[in-house]
């Protein structure tokens, strides 16, 4: 069965320090992974994904995410956070083995930027 | 382009109470998912269509869940009866396919059961 881990519920970070919000999962196959971010009383919002080629993935608002194979891991950063960054960050996995191609997200991790 | 629509936005019922949320997905995707999301936790997958065909229901209670997507486009979500532990966010999702596309979310329907 796949698997994703956010080993931290809560990042703090000082505005214009850089930030990273971890994340590795568990996958049968070649993985597709995928970032979201969830303000508050709103639906998650796609950030980037990683489907093939370049390990280093960019995305949306300045956010960017490095595929690590051997160490099954797809951590999200950013140079600069803004405190406009502050919400609930998901990283989800979909396998590409076995057909069906479940997603599954991890449990999630708070990102608070200090001004 | 008009994103994914959920209704309703908050609902209340009490405990063996039935409950239904209505999603229409963005116009042209195919695929559509139903997620159930628990405060403090990480969205989890309950259903997931294909145009009107289910691809995957392994992580539905199905004695109580009930999922149905008519013509392949708008989708319906019942539980009957409720019970405490459904409080949480109804949340459906859509995609041009499967695999690698990236899901569209709707806003969710936060659901209190008393």
């Amino acid at each position: 069965a796949q698997s994703v881990a956010q080993p931290e519920d809560q990042v703090n970070v000082a505005e214009g320090n850089p930030l990273t919000v971890k994340c590795t999962y568990s996958v049968s196959g070649n993985p597709y992974l995928f970032w979201y971010v969830q303000y508050p009383n709103r639906g998650l919002q796609f950030l980037l994904k990683y489907i093939t080629g370049d390990n280093l993935v960019k995305g949306s608002y300045g956010f960017e995410a490095e595929f690590n194979k051997s160490q099954t891991s797809f951590h999200l950063k950013k140079p600069s956070a803004l405190v406009s960054d502050s919400a609930l960050y998901f990283c989800a996995v979909r396998g590409s083995s076995g057909g069906s191609y479940i997603p599954t997200f991890g449990r999630g991790t708070s990102l608070i930027v200090h001004p | 382009e008009a994103g994914v629509a959920q209704s309703p936005r908050y609902k209340i019922i009490e405990k063996r109470q039935s409950v239904a949320f209505w999603c229409n997905p963005i116009s042209g995707h195919a695929t559509l998912y139903w997620y159930q999301q628990i405060l403090g936790q990480g969205p989890k997958l309950l259903i997931q269509f294909q145009n009107n065909g289910v691809v995957d229901d392994s992580q539905l209670p199905k004695d109580r869940f009930s999922a149905e997507r008519l013509k392949g486009v708008d989708s319906t979500l019942k539980i009957q009866p409720a019970k405490l532990e459904d409080s949480a966010v109804y949340l459906c999702a859509s995609s041009l396919g499967l695999e690698a596309d990236t899901q569209y979310f709707g806003p969710g329907t936060r659901l209190t059961v008393l």
